[in-house]
């Protein structure tokens, strides 16, 4: 099966440090990356997508300079959260797509949960 | 009101009852995702379907496009299924693939 990792799975920082998480497809090849965030209770917010070798697509109201996408190699995308605070506290979910058609299946990573005190 | 609309919010079943967890949504759509996300997190998907029904263990997911709604069922539900139940859509002229989500139906099976 398709498998997608995310590191760390957890990570605590204190405000002002930037934090950086992975999300790897690994056994699979994946030239679209989603990247989600969902807070206690709800469903999942897309926050931007990302394409392996260009810039990342980011959903209204995402800052795309507080929440850095590089999509270097077509097994691993990463999201920098930079000069956290603790409202970016919440759970951190990537997907990755299989296949080029845009309906094709999405395989979703464990997800990492952020604290930032 | 919300693109994609789950029923029921929250269900509890005894053990070894059948479970149904409905979808339905407004929007033309390719294909519909039921994914599983359990307490820790972790998202699985279960399947991904855009007509008629798939079958997977104890798990069906049938689709009807016309009338615009998906179910998922349970049979035999056991407590390891407790979890919260997502359906997702990808709608129609998409070019990226995103998915839109339901709010979840949280499921709760006691021995």
């Amino acid at each position: 099966g398709a498998v997608v990792s995310q590191h760390p799975s957890w990570v605590i920082c204190k405000s002002g440090t930037s934090v950086k998480i992975e999300c790897r497809s690994l056994d699979f090849q994946a030239t679209t990356m989603f990247w989600y965030r969902q807070f206690p209770k709800q469903s999942l917010m897309l926050m931007a997508t990302s394409n392996e070798g260009s810039k990342a697509t980011y959903e209204q109201g995402v800052e795309k300079d507080k929440f850095l996408i590089n999509h270097a190699s077509l097994t691993l995308s990463t999201l920098t959260v930079t000069s956290a605070h603790p409202e970016d506290s919440s759970f951190y979910i990537c997907s990755a797509r299989r296949g080029a058609g845009s309906y094709n299946e999405q395989f979703f990573g464990p997800g990492t949960r952020l604290t930032v005190l | 009101k919300n693109e994609v609309e789950q029923s029921p919010q929250n269900l509890t079943a005894q053990e070894g009852e059948f479970i149904t967890i409905n979808c339905s949504y407004s929007v033309g759509i390719s294909a519909l995702h039921w994914l599983q996300q359990h307490p820790g997190g972790g998202i699985v998907s279960l399947f991904m379907l855009s007509s008629g029904k798939k079958k997977h263990g104890r798990l069906i997911a049938t689709i009807n496009i016309q009338e615009k709604h998906s179910s998922l069922h349970i049979t035999a539900s056991h407590p390891r299924d407790s979890a919260v139940y997502i359906c997702a859509v990808h709608a129609g002229g998409t070019s990226y693939g995103k998915l839109t989500f339901g709010q979840g139906t949280i499921l709760t099976v006691h021995p």
